[in-house]
């Protein structure tokens, strides 16, 4: 699986949009991004993923960079609670077990 | 439904002590993980089973033991016990179907002193 990069520390203010960013530039055609989040000592939680199309669901929306070299997490109105760190991961999707989390980026929200 | 369980949440060992953690998911997904996480790092997988049955090691699987005791459980075995394993060791299930994400449970957190 492709590894990623990613900032260690961002800031945002409450109600502003969080843009998160994640070079991937080894990612395979087959391999997917996905983005996890983890509040303080919880365990992990799953945002989104994708392939290739900008995605979006309740909790955030995902861009994609054509050559898919990169993407941006993005959470459109930051709230205290989304306070936590946030992983990239690339792999792909319904193959392969290995699960490489990195060291993410931990964003804080600032009232 | 409960998701993904883990026992003890809390334990201290002595070096050279065992102890197994216990993880059971009620998801009926077919592949399981044990992570540990380090202060400050990110989650490193430990070992994974892709299907009752079945065990892989991951990226640091020296001083651990696993057991897929049947499709809900899965557990992870410390033999000796050693202060380099102090760490909070979670445990994951993955989804059978798209998007294929794993789900957590909140935890274990093991000093050995």
């Amino acid at each position: 699986d492709a590894k990623t990069t990613q900032p260690p520390s961002m800031d945002c203010a409450e109600g502003r949009a969080a843009n998160l960013p994640c070079n991937h530039s080894t990612i395979s055609g087959n391999e997917y991004v996905y983005w996890y989040r983890q509040i303080h000592s919880q365990g992990p939680q799953y945002i989104i993923h994708g392939l290739k199309n900008n995605e979006t669901n309740e909790m955030a929306s995902l861009i994609i960079t054509e050559d898919r070299k990169s993407s941006t997490l993005i959470l459109p109105h930051a709230t205290l609670r989304d306070t936590a760190v946030y992983y990239c991961i690339v792999r792909v999707s319904n193959t392969g077990n290995q699960f490489y989390f990195g060291t993410g980026t931990s964003l804080t929200v600032i009232p | 439904n409960a998701g993904v369980t883990q026992t003890p949440k809390f334990q201290v060992l002595k070096t050279g002590q065992s102890m197994t953690l216990q993880c059971a998911q009620d998801m009926n997904h077919n592949s399981m993980y044990w992570y540990r996480q380090d202060p400050g790092m990110g989650l490193r997988l430990i070992y994974y089973s892709a299907s009752e049955g079945t065990t892989d090691k991951g990226e640091v699987p020296n001083g651990y033991n696993v057991s897929r005791l049947n499709k809900r459980e899965f557990s992870l075995r410390l033999e000796s016990a050693a202060p380099s394993q102090t760490s909070v060791y979670f445990c994951a299930s993955r989804a059978t179907g798209s998007p294929y994400e794993q789900y957590f449970g909140p935890g274990t957190r093991l000093t050995v002193t």
